[in-house]
């Protein structure tokens, strides 16, 4: 079974720049994958960042932005704030109708 | 108001059932594929199953396969997920979200559903 893998943990710096990236246990994240970016600060439910790779959901300020960078999906956070420590995740799409959550990323802003 | 309120959380015991509602306001409930994605207790998300906007064609995580079953009745606006056999791995608050693969841009709070082990 093919498994999502996001990294556990990640910190920047207020202002700083962060990717955060998703990939698989085996292969390659290509744009047929349709990588989604979702934000969830603790008791909340998660909010849409990106969807399609790179195309940012409405509100989204556009310091956040998708890509493909190697063989992963890519999250990038430009001049990041405070309120942008939040957990992260990426949702690939297997086919079949099949989705699969990565297992998130933590993201300190300190 | 655009919106989703899940309902039907609570206590169950193990091997018992229930069945989650999601009621849906402020939009064209019909153009939209809908979701259900679950977070057990301090662990990330989990996407269990998604149905189109006719309600025919449904999919599910293999965690769930065969155990729950996702229906919408595009009369009332409203989603469901009918859970049978529960186990304690299915703790969780269970999310509905307006969308499918592409993109699930409306969430709602969540309804907690527990079975102790």
């Amino acid at each position: 079974q093919t498994v999502v893998t996001q990294e556990p943990s990640f910190s920047v710096s207020p202002g700083g720049t962060v990717t955060l990236t998703c990939g698989l246990s085996s292969g390659s994240v290509s744009t047929t994958y349709y990588p989604s970016w979702y934000q969830q600060t603790p008791g909340q439910a998660p909010r849409a960042l990106i969807y399609s790779t790179s195309t940012r959901s409405s509100g989204v300020p556009d310091r956040f932005s998708g890509s493909i960078l190697g063989n992963k999906a890519a999250l990038t956070i430009t001049g990041a704030q405070a309120d942008d420590e939040s957990d992260y995740y990426c949702l690939l799409y297997m086919g079949s109708g099949i989705s699969v959550f990565g297992g998130g990323t933590k993201l300190t802003v300190l | 108001e655009v919106q989703l309120v899940e309902s039907g959380g609570g206590l169950v015991q193990p091997g018992g059932s229930l069945r989650l509602s999601c009621a849906a306001s402020g939009f064209t409930f019909t153009s939209y594929a809908m979701t259900w994605v679950r977070q057990a207790p301090g662990k990330g998300l989990e996407w269990i199953s998604n149905i189109d906007g006719s309600g025919g064609s449904t999919y599910y995580a293999d965690s769930v396969e065969g155990r729950f079953t996702t229906s919408r009745d595009n009369s009332k606006n409203m989603l469901y997920l009918q859970m049978h056999s529960l186990r304690a791995e299915d703790t969780a608050v269970y999310f509905c979200a307006r969308g499918g693969y592409l993109l699930m841009g409306l969430w709602g709070d969540g309804t907690t559903v527990t079975v102790p082990s």
